[in-house]
């Protein structure tokens, strides 16, 4: 069975700051990771994905995340936090054969003050 | 967020009432999900429909019952439902044997 553990419920950064929200994932096989965002009453959003290739990926809104295979991580990051990334964030995995299906993390909440 | 819509937005049921949810997806893909979303819990997968045809049932109540008529629209069917149903409901699409899953906005359920 596939999990995925996301630590912290609610990450504070100062605005212009750089963020980190962590992600550790459990699954059988190579894992496919994602990472989607939610913004107040409204669905999830696709931020970035990790299929194969560089352990670092970019995505949408200046956001990229590190594939760590060794410590089974796959921490979203920023350089730049803005006040308007302030959002729930979700990490997500699926193996890369069998059950397509994701599996979510619990979210954790970043709030980026001004 | 176009690409999946989603109504109505908000429903408030008594636990006898019978009503239904409904999502739509103009994407042109063949896959589509329910999930459920309660509060400080991981997003609950509770169907999936791959082409129509349903693959996945994650041991849900027989008080939610799904329907997928066609690629593009994907429905929830409630009855009897029970206050612990309350959560935010959220429909998805994607390519069948795809990665991203595109969300719509969720219907916000009470149930009283």
């Amino acid at each position: 069975a596939q999990s995925v553990a996301q630590p912290e419920d609610q990450v504070n950064v100062a605005e212009g700051n750089p963020l980190t929200v962590k992600c550790t994932y459990s699954v059988s096989g190579n894992p496919y990771l994602f990472w989607y965002v939610q913004y107040p009453n409204r669905g999830l959003q696709f931020l970035l994905k990790y299929i194969t290739g560089d352990n670092l990926v970019k995505g949408s809104y200046g956001f990229e995340a590190e594939f760590n295979k060794s410590q089974t991580s796959f921490h979203l990051k920023k350089p730049s936090a803005l006040v308007s990334d302030s959002a729930l964030y979700f990490c997500a995995v699926r193996p890369d054969t069998g059950r397509r299906a994701l599996t979510f993390g619990s979210g954790t909440r970043l709030q980026v003050q001004p | 967020e176009t690409g999946v819509t989603q109504t109505p937005r908000h429903l408030v049921m008594g636990m006898t009432n019978k009503k239904s949810l409904k999502c739509e997806q103009h994407l042109g893909h063949n896959a589509m999900y329910w999930y459920k979303q309660s509060a400080k819990k991981p997003l609950e997968l509770m169907f999936v429909y791959s082409l129509e045809e349903r693959v996945e049932n994650n041991s849900v109540p027989s008080r939610f019952s799904p329907e997928c008529p066609n690629s593009s629209h994907l429905f929830l069917h409630l009855h009897t439902l029970q206050p612990e149903d309350s959560a935010l409901y959220l429909c998805a699409s994607s390519q069948r044997g795809g990665n991203e899953q595109y969300f719509g906005p969720g219907t916000r359920l009470t149930v009283t």
